[in-house]
């Protein structure tokens, strides 16, 4: 099974500046998938990519797949205290039946 | 409407108890997925089920049963469980295999 390394494990930044998170697999993937997860509830979709060199955007966030479908970031750009929680990377090798996941990133905003 | 409901919201239970988690999804998805999550740790995949047959067991203890009665409900029967079993489980539903996986609010689960 492939492993997920999700960098950095935890981010503290000022509201208004702009943050990214990296994840990284040593296999090719099929698709990569970032979640939100505020403690101790459900995960929240926020994006899919599964096409090489793939870049998706909604509202403040943008997230980009490499060329070789092993390196993923997530970017947010002006950073709000609704941005705070744990961002998770998920992946799948093969057909999308086994979604493993990086560590997380817990990230606060502070006001 | 992307929404997973899961219930109950927490559980205590004894273990010797028998009890029951259900997920329900009326987004008419055919695939769907337990997870257990421990605190400040990953989502793990325990059960996929697509088109309402078990299609992945990840070698899963058999105290934990799951159940998919219909294409909308997917339970997990609970029996004999261990206090290391305490955990929140997730329930996620997606279009089919492959596809986006949407999550419930999780139960909390604690084994006393």
């Amino acid at each position: 099974s492939q492993e997920l390394e999700q960098s950095p494990q935890s981010l503290i930044v000022q509201e208004g500046k702009n943050l990214t998170i990296n994840c990284t697999s040593s296999k090719t993937l099929y698709g990569l998938y970032w979640y939100k997860q505020k403690y101790g509830e459900g995960l929240i979709f926020l994006m899919m990519l599964q096409k090489g060199g793939e870049e998706k955007s909604h509202e403040k966030i943008t997230a980009k797949l490499d060329e070789k479908k092993q390196q993923s970031s997530l970017h947010i750009t002006a950073s709000q205290p609704s941005h705070a929680g744990i961002y998770l990377c998920g992946a799948d090798e093969t057909s999308g039946s086994r979604l493993t996941f990086g560590e997380g990133t817990q990230l606060t905003v502070n006001p | 409407d992307t929404e997973v409901t899961q219930t109950p919201k927490h559980l205590v239970m004894g273990m010797t108890n028998k009890k029951s988690l259900k997920c329900e999804q009326h987004m008419g998805h055919r695939a769907m997925y337990w997870y257990k999550q421990k605190a400040k740790k990953p989502p793990e995949l325990m059960f996929v089920y697509s088109y309402e047959k078990l299609s992945i067991n990840e070698s899963v203890p058999s105290r934990f049963s799951p159940e998919c009665p219909n294409s909308s409900l997917l339970n997990l029967h609970l029996h004999a469980l261990q206090p290391e079993d305490s955990a929140l489980y997730l329930c996620a539903s997606s279009l089919v295999v492959g596809y986006e996986q949407y999550f419930g609010p999780g139960t909390r689960l604690t084994v006393t």
